[in-house]
């Protein structure tokens, strides 16, 4: 198993739906949680952190799921502007080489 | 505003010459990072640094070279040595010793090398 996996997509989605991704990890260890989103051929920015209680910041939900190793990303009422890469990081160790990213995952928003 | 810097934007050269990418941040990160992107591919790690005069090799390490005199700035070296050198570089920045201090990034340096 690959230590962050990710759907890599595309995701097709109409303007205004909910879409929702998920990312697993292989270390039950892990500490922390990030997703970050990138546009093409620009550097990831983050999106948000991910909690263990969950969290939420405006269109977007983050969840944490400890027993089965995964995050998630939920996206509602989806714009034009949400196009883009998702990138999933997970801090493994804790330490400061820990962090590790998934391939991403890529979602159009179909007009 | 503080952020990461990364220069140039674009970087042309031609094979068996070495060449330095710039990367300063004014954010007062201890920890600073350089990853390596490919079409399609997740981002990985090339070199980090949690203290100045002191980095750690990460996944990818060979055919590069990295120093870390100044807090603010740690430039990376492709060296001639690196046999695929043309990628997306970026460097990045973070709290060093909090495990949920996230990752900033500077814009990237886009390296073809011919």
């Amino acid at each position: 198993r690959k230590e962050v996996e990710q759907d890599p997509g595309p995701f097709n989605v109409p303007e205004g739906a909910t879409v929702a991704f998920n990312c697993t990890y292989s270390n039950s260890a892990s500490q922390s949680f990030f997703w970050y989103r990138q546009d093409c051929r620009k550097e990831p920015k983050l999106l948000m952190s991910v909690y263990s209680s969950g969290n939420e910041d405006g269109r977007f939900t983050a969840q944490l799921n400890r027993a089965s190793q995964y995050i998630s990303l939920l996206i509602r009422d989806s714009k034009l502007s949400d196009s883009a890469t998702y990138l999933c990081v997970v801090n493994r160790r804790g330490g400061a080489d820990g962090l590790t990213f998934g391939k991403g995952t890529h979602l159009i928003i179909q007009p | 505003d503080g952020g990461i810097t990364q220069s140039p934007k674009y970087l042309f050269r031609k094979e068996g010459q070495n060449v330095t990418l710039s990367c300063e941040q004014n954010l007062n990160h201890d920890a600073m990072y350089w990853y390596r992107q490919d079409p399609g591919q997740g981002l990985r790690l090339i070199y980090y640094s949690q203290i100045v005069n002191d980095f750690q090799k990460g996944d990818i390490a060979e055919g590069y070279s990295v120093s870390r005199e100044k807090k603010e700035s740690f430039p990376l070296t492709v060296t001639s040595a690196q046999k695929n050198p043309t990628a997306f570089y970026l460097c990045a920045s973070r709290y060093a010793g909090e495990r949920n201090s996230p990752l900033h990034f500077g814009n990237g340096t886009r390296l073809t090398v011919t």
